[in-house]
């Protein structure tokens, strides 16, 4: 079974400063799909940036990039320019295989961001 | 804004009690989860949903059942709740073809259960 840690429950940064979670998984699949999902106060939780396992270069999306450590099973995310939008709860997430039907996401416990003026 | 509604919002009821959760989406999701969480601790799948008749078991094992006879209701039943059972408890749902790359789940405000 997979499994996916966030070992950071609550974090901080101001306004304009970069900030950085973390997120380890444990899994024996090769072939595997990494998220972080951002869950604001309205509950909704929206795909912020997806990494594909076998793709060595790091995925970005604006001010969002990661760092994807495979062999180290490491998947952090790294927020640059802080926003007070960015405040919210952020989830890994792992999800195995390839465009199979019946796949599904398995989450970490969340980080707390706060961000602060 | 996401149309996904949860009741009740907080549930204190006592041991053999039979309860059911409902979970409502009003964007015509054809995809319904059931997870749940422990304080701290990840969100498990327990139950999903592909469709009206279609539901599966999740990853982590659970005594409740669900049942999908509407596009937009995905109810979680507890025949006999016991003090194990107190979690919090979220559904969600998504688009089909979604997956992978924009996959998007919408999340309701959860049900936090206690059983005594």
């Amino acid at each position: 079974a997979q499994t996916v840690t966030q070992s950071q429950p609550e974090m901080s940064v101001q306004e304009a400063e970069t900030v950085t979670l973390s997120c380890t998984y444990d899994t024996s699949e090769s072939n595997y799909y990494l998220f972080w999902y951002k869950q604001p106060p309205s509950r909704q939780m929206i795909l912020v940036i997806r990494q594909e396992a076998y793709k060595q270069q790091n995925a970005t999306e604006n001010r969002f990039s990661v760092n994807f450590q495979k062999a180290a099973k490491s998947f952090s995310l790294k927020i640059s320019d802080s926003q007070l939008g960015d405040t919210a709860m952020y989830f890994c997430a792992f999800m195995r295989g390839l465009m199979e039907y019946g796949n599904k996401l398995v989450f970490g416990a969340g980080t707390i961001l706060r961000v602060k003026s | 804004e996401a149309d996904i509604y949860q009741t009740p919002r907080y549930l204190v009821i006592g041991t053999g009690k039979k309860i059911t959760l409902e979970c409502s989406q009003t964007m015509g999701h054809d995809k319904m989860y059931w997870y749940q969480q422990d304080p701290g601790m990840e969100l498990h799948l327990i139950h999903y949903s592909y469709g009206v008749n279609s539901t599966e078991k999740g990853d982590l094992s659970s005594e409740s059942t669900v049942s999908r006879i509407r596009t937009e209701h995905f109810p979680l039943t507890l025949e006999s709740a016991r003090p194990s059972h107190t979690s919090q408890y979220l559904c969600a749902s998504s688009e089909l073809g979604g997956f992978p790359t924009n996959e998007k789940l919408f999340f309701g405000s959860g049900t936090q259960l206690s059983v005594l």
